[in-house]
């Protein structure tokens, strides 16, 4: 199957800071990509959509000022955190649709907000 | 409102035994349907993917697809206890829409 990679696959901050996660698709191109964030013993939840050189779409509920997605080429789209708090504290998961309609997830970044 | 509904389990194997997980979706006009294994702490990876009714089989796994009756399965002969992890089912609405996820079954396959 087709390889996504996320950077960095944990990061610890302080509140009040902003942190960027990379998603790569590694040997395809994805027009879309996803981003996910899942909570300890909890089902993943879609946070936006995100289409390549155009503006991501949220879902609703999810802070666009506070979750900042940029999809500047077609493997390429980031996540950043701005002014982190101890509520952000998750593990997000991007993952970049396939030629079907399947999506590949990256690893998934491990965020601690001290 | 567009629902994927799994079985939130835990579903209780032996090794050796079969594992069927079931899956059901609320929307007839549904395409193409996924499943995906994520072992605790992990990313969700893809097992394998059906379109047509029946049987696709790749391994040990097999998805069975049942449009009429809205329901997809993922059966896992031999189980082993590597299998132990939660199983997502994932279905794609209409030509264009996104995958719409449910919130998985967790297996537990014991020695």
């Amino acid at each position: 199957g087709a390889v996504v990679s996320q950077h960095p696959s944990w990061v610890i901050c302080k509140s009040g800071t902003s942190v960027k996660i990379e998603c790569r698709s590694l040997d395809f191109q994805a027009t879309t990509m996803f981003w996910y964030r899942q909570f300890p013993k909890q089902s993943l939840m879609l946070m936006a959509t995100s289409n390549e050189g155009s503006k991501a779409t949220y879902e609703q509920g999810v802070e666009k000022d506070k979750f900042l997605i940029n999809h500047a080429s077609l493997t390429l789209s980031t996540l950043t955190v701005t002014s982190a708090h101890p509520e952000d504290s998750s593990f997000y998961i991007c993952s970049a649709r396939g030629p079907v309609y399947e999506q590949y997830f990256g690893p998934g970044t491990r965020l601690t907000v001290t | 409102q567009k629902e994927v509904e799994q079985n939130s389990g835990p579903l209780s194997v032996p090794e050796g035994a079969i594992a069927s997980l079931n899956c059901t979706y609320s929307d007839r006009g549904s395409q193409s349907f996924f499943w995906y294994r994520q072992y605790s702490g992990k990313s969700p990876e893809l097992i394998m993917f059906i379109y047509s009714n029946g049987d696709k089989e790749d391994g040990r796994f097999t998805a069975q697809l049942n449009k009429a009756s809205q329901y997809v399965s993922l059966l896992i002969r031999d189980s082993q206890p590597s299998d132990s992890a939660t199983y997502l089912c994932a279905v794609k609405l209409g030509s264009q829409g996104n995958l719409i996820f449910g919130k998985g079954t967790k297996l537990s396959v014991k020695p």
